[in-house]
């Protein structure tokens, strides 16, 4: 089946600790993006990648860093720079078409909290 | 800025009736993109329905349909005969052409009651 994996499903943090989330697709899709849920917000862009071995930060990327060394793979590391890293962060792809929108497919997320 | 919202937290129905959830958004811009997605308990993001803004016509997906105003920069989506699992959060989302960044509402917690 075709989609989006990420892992964990739910990770625990300790103060200082710098951690890795993994995202993995098998859609062949050209543009991988991180986004962080918060509570009663709307998702927040943290890092998109277009291409392998290169990526731009969203809006809020301090704290965050990302590497694309494969089509498939887009992993994000929360630092311990990153001062309230509690939350649901959600792994999604696209393909790149001129002139259209391409429809953004989501993984199922990871819960990250800081003990 | 571009800004998306939708100005109704939560809001809940009897199965089977319908309910129109409400979002507005600010921008410039002249061809973009409006989605709605639902995330249920499962919290999986799943698109329901998306428009583009330089058709007149209103997008239909089974018992989804939206309104569409561009002028008043509205997009509302109405749900017909509601069940049970369309129990979810709703998110209002917008994109410019040829950009990237998908702008988020704060979303619309809807609770279909039996």
């Amino acid at each position: 089946d075709g989609g989006i994996t990420q892992s964990p499903k739910y990770l625990f943090r300790k103060e200082g600790q710098n951690v890795t989330l993994s995202c993995e697709q098998n859609l062949n899709h050209d543009a991988m993006y991180w986004y962080r849920q918060d509570p009663g917000q709307g998702l927040r862009l943290i890092y998109y990648s277009q291409i392998v071995n290169d990526f731009q930060k969203g809006d809020i990327a301090e704290g965050y860093s990302v590497s694309r060394e494969k089509k498939e793979s887009f992993p994000l590391t929360v630092t311990s720079a990153q001062k309230n890293p509690t939350a649901f962060y959600l792994c999604a792809s696209s393909m790149i078409r001129g002139g259209s929108y391409n429809e953004q497919f989501f993984g199922p997320g990871t819960r990250l909290t800081v003990l | 800025a571009q800004t998306v919202t939708q100005s109704q937290p939560e809001m809940s129905v009897q199965e089977a009736e319908t309910v129109t959830l409400s979002c507005t958004y600010d921008t410039s811009e002249n061809n973009y993109y409006l989605f709605w997605y639902k995330q249920p308990p499962s919290r999986q993001m799943i698109l329901v329905i998306r428009q583009e803004a330089y058709k007149q016509q209103n997008a239909t997906e089974n018992r989804f349909s939206v309104n569409f105003q561009k002028a008043a920069k509205s997009f509302s989506l109405k749900i017909s005969d509601s069940q049970l699992g369309d129990t979810a959060m709703y998110f209002c989302a917008f994109i410019s052409e040829g950009n990237y960044q998908l702008i988020w509402g704060a979303g619309t917690k809807l609770i279909i009651k039996p």
